[in-house]
């Protein structure tokens, strides 16, 4: 157990909401990652941190932003969520420096956006 | 961009056959992970390779890297029903600053039936 908690579990929201997940570690891992989950495409990476303050871009960043103003709370907000951001959202952590990418995942949000 | 080709998509066998999954990619990756996951939950790290050529063994499962680190497999021997889930094989990029960021296969969905 990598002390990794997200919220909420489960959130059904209308099209042009903003909605905001937070995923909160307790570990003090610098490195934390969002990804999505959607059927045949595996894991895909939409924002990353490497520092408080220090996030970058992944592969499908578009429509999405992130926060991470303390070590231990990432957040992923989808400004004006679109019914092609429904899907199921992980955090996950980097144990150690990061450099063997062992990660460490969160239970998960469902998201559905109506 | 470095891709992870993972295979089969779907395998259904029944209870004490051996199976073989594989990952392959034209990258070299520094490392790559293998997860499962289960339904409504996040997936869980079962092994690293670090090394090419490297074998390892987990019980009923053998995890390998090939030898110029650019592909991956995992055998299970004598299937259970208890082993059905997802499976994913992740690659950690080689040189550079990766920021321990991980690139995911597909996903292979195991059935095993009693």
């Amino acid at each position: 157990d990598a002390g990794i908690t997200q919220s909420p579990r489960h959130k059904v929201t209308e099209t042009g909401t903003p909605v905001t997940l937070r995923c909160h570690q307790t570990e003090n891992h610098r490195y934390m990652y969002w990804y999505r989950q959607d059927p045949g495409h595996g894991l895909r990476l939409i924002h990353y941190s490497y520092g408080v303050k220090d996030t970058d871009k992944g592969e499908v960043s578009d429509g999405y932003s992130v926060s991470r103003s303390k070590t231990e709370d990432f957040l992923l907000t989808l400004e004006s969520a679109t019914s092609s951001q429904t899907s199921v959202y992980f955090c996950a952590i980097s144990v150690g420096t990061g450099e063997w990418g062992e990660q460490y995942f969160g239970p998960g949000t469902r998201l559905t956006v109506t | 961009t470095q891709l992870l080709e993972q295979s089969p998509q779907f395998l259904s066998i029944q209870e004490g056959e051996n199976l073989t999954v594989y990952c392959n990619s034209s990258s070299v990756f520094s490392s790559l992970q293998w997860y499962r996951q289960e339904p409504g939950e996040g997936p869980v790290l079962l092994v690293t390779v670090v090394t090419g050529g490297e074998v390892k063994k987990l019980k009923r499962l053998t995890f390998q890297f090939g030898d110029a680190r650019k592909d991956s497999s995992l055998h299970i021997t004598a299937a259970q029903p208890g082993d059905t889930g997802l499976y994913l094989c992740a690659g950690a990029g080689a040189g550079g600053t990766s920021y321990g960021k991980l690139t995911f296969g597909q996903g292979t969905i195991l059935t095993v039936h009693p």
